[in-house]
């Protein structure tokens, strides 16, 4: 079982629509979580840590159910620029990332 | 520029012939860390450094793989006797503290490595 599992998806979504993902962790140790944004043949770039009591970053959303090992990332209005491949990330105690393999989002017009 | 430098950012070669993949990290970023990502796959964790140490190397896949950061700035990655399994985009990024906090990892492009 891989550490950090993701819905590879596509998604395929309408401008203006709001989709959610999720990510599970196997290591209940894991300390801090994270969501990164890929874009076609770029390096990741990080999108937005997740805290336990939830937070929000304009049409952005990240929860961490620590109880059940999961991690979601819910984007409200999709925009056309969203299209990316949003990859979940979980650490150690070691300061290792671990990253999942990725959802891909493709937001059609 | 200021970022995270890779070279090559192609490399092609033979089964079994050495390979080395150079990073530059952000001046001053003290943890460095190289992954490798294949088509369709997250970046798959290889070894952190914190300095001039490999503070944690579970994730290089066998004793053909090793890096090295022995002024605390530049990595090289060398892979001896490559195989076609290890064609693949191979990352690298740099952290100016341990990113458990802040989780921010700044990458380069890449050196895209394929074995034929």
């Amino acid at each position: 079982r891989k550490e950090v599992e993701q819905d590879p998806g596509p998604f395929n979504v309408p401008e203006g629509a709001t989709v959610a993902f999720n990510c599970t962790y196997s290591n209940s140790a894991s300390q801090s979580f994270f969501w990164y944004r890929q874009d076609c043949r770029k390096e990741p770039k990080l999108l937005m840590s997740v805290y336990s009591s939830g937070n929000e970053d304009g049409r952005f959303t990240a929860q961490l159910n620590r109880a059940s090992q999961y991690i979601s990332l819910l984007i409200r209005d999709s925009k056309l620029s969203d299209s990316a491949t949003y990859l979940c990330v979980v650490t150690s105690h070691t300061d290792k990332l671990i990253f999942g393999t990725g959802t891909r989002l493709q937001v059609f017009p | 520029g200021a970022g995270v430098s890779q070279t090559p950012s192609n490399k092609v070669t033979e089964k079994g012939k050495y390979v080395e993949l150079r990073c530059d990290p952000i001046s001053g970023h003290t943890a460095l860390y190289w992954y490798r990502q294949s088509l369709g796959q997250g970046p798959e964790f290889l070894i952190y450094f914190q300095g001039t140490g490999a503070a944690d190397d579970s994730g290089l896949p066998n004793d053909r793989f090793f890096a090295v950061r022995p002024e605390g700035s530049v990595s090289t990655l060398k892979i001896q006797r490559t195989e076609r399994g290890d064609s693949a985009v191979y990352l690298c990024a740099s952290s100016p503290e341990p990113p458990r906090r802040t989780g921010e990892l700044f990458f380069g492009e890449g050196s895209r490595l394929t074995v034929l």
